[in-house]
């Protein structure tokens, strides 16, 4: 059972332009929300988080927009630049006061290209 | 400043085997988590070790364990490996063990298994 979904593989933008990244989530116990970058033969990388008290987190070109109701929440890079050109996950994790609390669980991954 | 380390880097193992793998968490962080990542599919938890001790435990077998040394710093075993052991393993460390901690990722070991 997926609990967190990135339901497209991959997303292509020209540069300078937009790039929305989507993902859903299924578990209403999520309390933190993260997005991670992640080059080939690196780890991923911390972008941005937002808790789920907000509905929105910025940090630069990045920003998380959370929506409770409809449980999605998107990644926005704005201008983006061919350095963005990686796969992107979302990951999210509760603090339900189980042993788990640290888990975090992941989407498949979206591949954004930004084309020059 | 070092981020969180990783050894080895690349591993080929056979069928059978038993390997070990090493993280050094970011300086300061007490918890050590440790995914499972396949190619095509996002990081899948492992374990949490916060203050040496487990404290959470994802949906593998008991082949899989692990441990956190006083310096913070820990090892992965999985013994009799099998072809579908084979994966990207991923550290990671946060602060504090809490799920409002941003958990920050080393580069992985890639093992193989033939």
């Amino acid at each position: 059972d997926q609990q967190v979904k990135q339901n497209s593989p991959s997303l292509s933008v020209q540069e300078g332009r937009i790039s929305i990244l989507n993902c859903d989530y299924t578990n209403s116990m999520f309390d933190y929300f993260l997005w991670y970058k992640k080059y080939p033969a690196e780890g991923p990388t911390f972008l941005i988080s937002i808790s789920s008290i907000k509905d929105k987190n910025e940090d630069g070109r990045f920003t998380v927009f959370l929506n409770k109701s409809a449980k999605h929440l998107s990644l926005h890079i704005v201008p983006s630049q061919p350095g963005d050109s990686a796969v992107y996950f979302c990951a999210a994790s509760a603090d339900d006061g189980s042993s788990n609390t640290g888990k975090l669980i992941f989407g498949q991954g979206t591949t954004l290209q930004v084309k020059p | 400043d070092a981020g969180v380390t990783q050894s080895p880097t690349h591993l080929i193992k056979t069928r059978g085997q038993h390997v070990t793998l090493r993280c050094s968490p970011i300086s300061g962080h007490k918890s050590v988590s440790w995914y499972q990542q396949v190619l095509g599919q996002g990081p899948q938890f492992i374990f949490q070790y916060y203050e040496k001790e487990e404290r959470g435990r994802g949906n593998f077998p008991d082949r899989f364990s692990a441990r956190q040394f006083p310096n913070y710093s820990s090892e992965l075993n999985v013994n009799a490996l099998l072809l579908g052991d084979s994966a990207l393993y991923l550290c990671a460390s946060s602060l504090e063990r809490q799920s409002t901690q941003p958990q920050h990722f080393g580069d992985g070991t890639r093992l193989s298994i033939l």
